[in-house]
């Protein structure tokens, strides 16, 4: 299985609402990472997380939260967001966060802020 | 991490080779190349990378220039399904931290009949 899996694929939310991205992989990576992507724009980085461990927070406002519950796993809950924070969120995991190894990225969830 | 650039778009006919350069004139001794590449809509595809040799695999070939200051990343036979935005990203190994994907604007590759 060399597949990053992401949910829901779209989301809806209102500026109060509080929702959860979910990200899933089974290659037994320890490395998993969250991106944010505007529209015409190269995908940034938001969260490292390294054995389970936040390793980088890349300044991200706090109405972003990430949990990496166990090493397949990593979510990202969303609280209080801003129409700005429509994008493209995108998950990726790796062997190590060792620049000798390739990023494997899920197909992203395309979020909406009203 | 060194700074990349890249041509903003570029064309190819299908079935031609397709050679997108990059330039990473400040790259260190120790930084690889990567590559990847988005098609509209999708998560980025890792297509190859390397540190000082040349490397090809079923995607691509890699040539690194020997002072390393630019690459050439060439898909042999190009099709539609090529079609992306090809992202060149010079990036550190571990040194303790972790080590970090920084995209720059990348290329638009456009395949055409």
């Amino acid at each position: 299985d060399t597949e990053v899996t992401q949910t829901p694929k779209h989301l809806v939310m209102g500026m109060t609402n509080k929702k959860s991205l979910k990200c899933e992989q089974h290659m037994g990576h320890r490395a998993m990472y969250w991106y944010k992507q505007k529209a015409k724009k190269p995908p940034e980085l938001m969260f490292v997380y390294s054995y389970e461990k936040l390793s980088i927070n890349e300044s991200v406002p706090s109405r972003f939260s990430p949990e990496c519950p166990n090493s397949s796993l990593l979510n990202l809950h969303l609280h209080a967001l801003q129409p700005e924070d429509s994008a493209l969120y995108l998950c990726a995991s790796s062997q190590s966060t060792s620049g000798g190894y390739e990023q494997f990225f899920g197909p992203g969830t395309r979020l909406t802020v009203l | 991490d060194a700074k990349t650039t890249q041509p903003p778009s570029m064309d190819c006919a299908e079935g031609r080779a397709a050679n997108l350069p990059c330039n990473h004139s400040t790259i260190s001794g120790n930084e690889y190349v990567y590559w990847y590449r988005q098609i509209h809509s999708q998560g980025p595809q890792y297509i190859i990378h390397g540190l000082k040799n040349n490397e090809t695999n079923e995607m691509a070939s890699l040539i690194i220039t020997e002072d390393r200051k630019s690459s050439t990343l060439i898909l042999p036979h190009a099709t539609l399904r090529d079609t992306a935005v090809y992202y060149c990203i010079v990036r550190r190994p571990n040194t303790g931290t972790a080590s970090k994907l920084t995209f720059g604007t990348g290329t638009r590759l456009q395949v055409t009949l």
